[in-house]
């Protein structure tokens, strides 16, 4: 069965400094993989997604991650975080019938000033 | 362009009165969902509908039933509401088909049950 893990409950960065969010991923075929962002009451947005090709995939609001085949990854990225980054975020895999997207638990994101 | 439109935006509930959270989309999508969001959990797919007239069961179905009206509306229905399904509803709506494209989702229902 298609899965989604995010490892880490809770990230905590400086402003300024780079991020990660990590994502892993199990799959029957080809991965499609998906991040969202939702802030606090209010519904998840769409930031990137890999279907195929180039192994970095840039996205919204300086986001970016970086697909890696052998480990199974899905790694959200930005080089310089923001206050206004802090939110929950969502890895997202297509499951394998092609219809709907199944999430991981998710990751909260703080970023202190 | 509105995008995903769900009503009501909150709802407080006794146990066993029903109702029914109401959503709809405007950019034309053929699939429609139903997920739960609870603390630790992540999302998890309630039911789905992958064209007018067809409704499958996703990961969490027991308590539910849904609708779909007709391609713009999907709606969900708690017949006996139990404080279990305590929770935030999102409906979110895609291409069917097209396993490249996102979804696209609505601003939530939080729903209490006491």
């Amino acid at each position: 069965a298609q899965s989604v893990a995010q490892p880490e409950d809770q990230v905590n960065v400086a402003e300024g400094n780079p991020l990660t969010v990590k994502c892993t991923y199990s799959v029957s075929g080809n991965p499609y993989l998906f991040w969202y962002v939702q802030y606090p009451n209010r519904g998840l947005q769409f930031l990137l997604k890999y279907i195929t090709g180039d192994n970095l995939v840039k996205g919204s609001y300086g986001f970016e991650a970086e697909f890696n085949k052998s480990q199974t990854s899905f790694h959200l990225k930005k080089p310089s975080a923001l206050v206004s980054d802090s939110a929950l975020y969502f890895c997202a895999v297509r499951d394998i019938t092609g219809t709907a997207l199944i999430f991981g638990k998710g990751t909260t994101l703080s970023v202190s000033s | 362009n509105a995008g995903v439109t769900q009503t009501p935006k909150f709802q407080v509930l006794k146990t066993g009165q029903s109702m029914t959270l109401q959503c709809a989309q405007d950019m034309n999508h053929n699939s429609m969902y139903w997920y739960r969001q609870d603390p630790g959990m992540g999302l998890r797919l309630i039911y789905y509908s992958a064209s007018e007239g067809t409704t499958d069961k996703g990961e969490v179905p027991n308590g539910y039933n849904v609708s779909r009206l007709n391609k713009r509306e999907f709606s969900l229905r708690l017949e006996s509401a139990a404080p279990s399904q305590t929770s935030v509803y999102f409906c979110a709506s895609s291409w069917t088909g097209r396993v490249d494209t996102e979804a696209f989702f609505g601003q939530g229902t939080r729903l209490t049950v006491v």
